[in-house]
C-alpha cells in the first residue's frame, strides 16, 4: 500500500466550476499536509500548508484535513483556465522531515 | 521571501560525462535540502536529503556514487550526476527548508537533464 494515494486524473472542468482534489494516506503519524501546484516543466509551488484537522482558506483555495479518516482535500472555487496544472498533495511527519508526494492530479479548466 | 534558485534550468550532455546542478537559497538559511527526480507524468521521487555540513542520506535504490550531493554551506547544495547515461535523463528538483523559510518547503524551478 502506498503511503499516499491520489487519483491521477485527468480532471476536466468548465471555467467557473468548483474543483475537488483529494488524497488519502495510510499512516496516522503524518502531521503536516501540503498542496502544491506544478505547471509543466516547472518546480512545484506551495499552495496550502496545514497542520491540524479542519479547513484552511486562502482566496479561492480551501484545504481540508480529516485526520480521523486520513483524508485531505483541496477545493478550488471559480476555477480559471490558468488553474490548469498538476496538483500534488504532500505529507510529512514533522516540519523538517522529508515530504511524501501523491502521484499528482492533472487538472484542465476549459474556457 | 524564501526563494530557491536552481541552475541550470536545462542541460544536455553526452553519455559518460558528469553534470553539476546547483541549488541556492537566496534569502534564508537552508539547513536541510532535498533532491528529487521526476519522470514525465509521474510524481516527485525523493533521491536524498542533505543537512549542511553532513553527508547526504540517500533513499533506497539511489546510487550515492552516481549522484553526488554536497551541502557545504547554508545557502548552497549541489547534485553531480557522474558518468551520466540516457536513463538518467529526467527532471531534477531541489527543495529547501530552514530558519527563515516559510512554512512548508520551497522548491527550485527544476533542471531538465537530457543525456545523449
Amino acid at each position: 500500500q502506498k503511503e499516499v494515494e491520489q487519483d491521477p486524473g485527468p480532471l476536466s472542468v468548465p471555467e467557473g466550476a468548483i474543483v475537488s482534489l483529494n488524497c488519502t494516506y495510510s499512516n496516522s503519524a503524518f502531521q503536516y499536509f501540503m498542496w502544491y501546484r506544478q505547471y509543466s516543466r516547472k518546480g512545484p509551488e506551495l499552495l496550502m500548508y496545514t497542520y491540524s484537522s479542519g479547513n484552511k482558506e486562502d482566496g479561492r483555495f480551501t484545504a481540508q484535513v480529516d485526520k480521523s479518516s486520513k483524508y485531505i482535500s483541496l477545493f478550488i472555487r471559480d476555477s480559471q483556465p490558468s488553474d490548469s496544472a498538476t496538483y500534488l498533495c504532500a505529507i510529512s511527519m514533522d516540519s523538517s522531515y522529508k515530504l511524501i508526494f501523491g502521484s499528482g492530479t492533472r487538472l484542465l479548466v476549459r474556457p | 521571501g524564501a526563494v530557491v534558485s536552481q541552475h541550470p534550468s536545462r542541460v544536455i550532455c553526452k553519455s559518460g560525462t558528469s553534470v553539476k546542478i546547483e541549488c541556492r537559497s537566496l534569502d534564508f538559511q537552508a539547513t536541510t535540502m532535498f533532491w528529487y527526480r521526476q519522470f514525465p507524468k509521474q510524481s516527485l521521487m525523493l533521491m536524498a536529503t542533505s543537512n549542511e555540513g553532513s553527508k547526504a542520506t540517500y533513499e533506497q535504490g539511489v546510487e550515492k556514487d552516481k549522484f553526488l550531493i554536497n551541502h557545504a554551506s547554508l545557502t548552497l547544495s549541489t547534485l553531480t550526476v557522474t558518468s551520466a547515461h540516457p536513463e538518467d535523463s529526467s527532471f531534477y528538483i531541489c527543495s529547501a527548508s530552514g530558519q527563515g523559510a516559510r512554512d512548508g518547503y520551497t522548491f527550485g524551478s527544476g533542471t531538465r537533464l537530457t543525456v545523449v
